[in-house]
């Protein structure tokens, strides 16, 4: 039990185009999920901390408008990248946490690697 | 603000020989500690976790950790080590004054060479 699903695994588009993530709670319910950024062979960099039927919270730095996040079901929360450009190449993976019965940890997305061209 | 550290970049074993993968931490009250590993361009997979209970952590694919508070350490340690290991490994601590989110060492990659 508790799986993430995310999709796309990867994606090419071009530069100036807008590209969603969608990240699912495939066996339970997640009132909160976070999306990582990770550039090659190095640590995580939150994002931002979804919360189902409210507003996101944005980590200092990071362009709220530029990386749209929508959490609309407990099951559900979606990234997108705006008008999005070469430097928006990246690994992206969510995450979230099953809750307490499974101590909690998080289970992570299997990752989107976004190229912008 | 809680935090946790990796200090090798890098960890080369051959295959066979014991492992370490080196994770200290810092926090305020009892630390909810992780391990994941992380393979190439996929997502983190769990490992292992320190809650409460017994210092020495069992996890999976062979894998145990121990947590020491004196030393504020919690090492990965793997007795064999195999090719297959190779990866990128994560510390990580449950932040509590932060909403619950993961707080992530900086990675280290182990090398296992045949």
């Amino acid at each position: 039990g508790a799986v993430v699903s995310q999709h796309p695994s990867r994606v090419i588009c071009k530069s100036g185009t807008s590209v969603k993530i969608e990240c699912r709670s495939l066996d339970f319910q997640a009132t909160t999920m976070f999306w990582y950024r990770q550039f090659p062979k190095q640590s995580l960099m939150l994002m931002a901390t979804s919360n189902e039927g409210s507003k996101a919270t944005y980590e200092q730095g990071v362009e709220k408008d530029k990386f749209l996040i929508n959490h609309a079901s407990l099951t559900l929360s979606t990234l997108t990248v705006t008008s999005a450009h070469p430097e928006d190449s990246s690994f992206y993976i969510c995450s979230a946490s099953p809750g307490q019965g499974h101590g909690y940890g998080y289970t992570f997305g299997s990752g989107t690697r976004l190229t912008v061209v | 603000a809680q935090s946790v550290a990796q200090p090798e970049d890098q960890v080369n074993v051959a295959e066979g020989n014991p492992l370490t993968v080196k994770c200290t931490y810092s926090v305020s009250g009892n630390p909810y500690l992780f391990w994941y590993v992380q393979y190439p361009n996929r997502g983190l997979q769990f490992l292992l976790k320190y809650i409460t209970g017994d210092n020495l952590v069992k996890g999976s694919y062979g894998f145990e950790a121990e947590f020491n508070k004196s030393q504020t350490s919690f090492h990965l340690k793997k007795p064999s080590a195999l090719v297959s290991d190779s990866a990128l490994y994560f510390c990580a601590v449950r932040d509590w004054n932060q909403g619950g989110k993961l707080i992530f060492g900086q990675g280290t990659e182990l090398s296992v060479k045949p």
